[in-house]
């Protein structure tokens, strides 16, 4: 069964740093897309970029380019999500998700991670 | 950037009645056009690809329709856990979401 873990919910302060993961299993990690899509509270789907744990090779949107950093650990078969500097607005709910092989949809998502940025 | 827009923002529907849900695309998208939905405190899900195809497990009551720039999903008979939120997708060039139609019982 293919299953996407992501970790828990996470309170911040703005400025600080956060990494959050997303852990795959019941396929080959490295052979599928990874991608992260934001939801902020009350608020649609907005994709974030993607990762191709293979080779790491990584695509962002433009209006998330330069504000995260999504990396892969393909021999733990994780992906990651990070910033360096948090703010008030990177409030929202984090879905990591797998790219279908051939499409660029998304067939599996994760359980969302909620990321709180608070003073 | 493609822009989807998705109309009605919301429908209100009785069980057993027949929902109607549309995506615009700003250009064409050929048949990349995907369809989601998103119940309350939950991950969304995928339901149709290819603008017509139902993803794995879906039920027949979701079909969808269209091509080009003009695109439908319809639930034949609402079932109550069909309330939910439903986003479209489209994967012609790169990707971007819909805004979203909220399906509420009436």
């Amino acid at each position: 069964e293919v299953q996407l873990v992501q970790s828990g919910a996470e309170v911040k302060k703005p400025g600080e740093s956060l990494k959050i993961s997303c852990k795959g299993s019941g396929y080959s990690f490295s052979s599928y897309w990874i991608g992260w899509v934001r939801q902020m509270p009350g608020k649609g789907l907005e994709w974030m970029g993607i990762i191709y744990p293979g080779d790491s090779d990584t695509k962002y949107s433009p209006s998330f380019q330069g504000q995260v950093t999504i990396s892969a650990d393909k021999s733990i078969s994780t992906a990651y999500l990070q910033w360096s500097s948090l703010r008030a607005s990177d409030t929202a709910m984090y879905y990591c998700v797998r790219r279908d092989i051939a499409m660029v949809i998304f067939d599996y998502w994760g359980q969302g991670a909620l990321v709180t940025v608070s003073s | 950037e493609i822009v989807l827009t998705q109309s009605p923002a919301t429908l209100s529907v009785s069980p057993g009645e027949r929902a109607t849900l549309s995506c615009r695309a700003s250009q064409s998208v050929s048949s990349n056009l995907a369809w989601y939905q998103q119940k309350p405190g939950q991950a969304p899900r995928l339901l149709i690809y290819g603008a017509s195809t139902r993803a794995t497990g879906i039920p027949a009551r979701f079909s969808g329709s269209g091509s080009g720039t003009e695109f439908t999903l319809t639930i034949s008979s609402l079932q109550s856990e069909d309330f939910a939120v439903y986003y479209c997708q489209q994967y012609n060039n790169w990707l971007t979401f819909g805004g979203g139609t909220k399906v509420e019982i009436k």
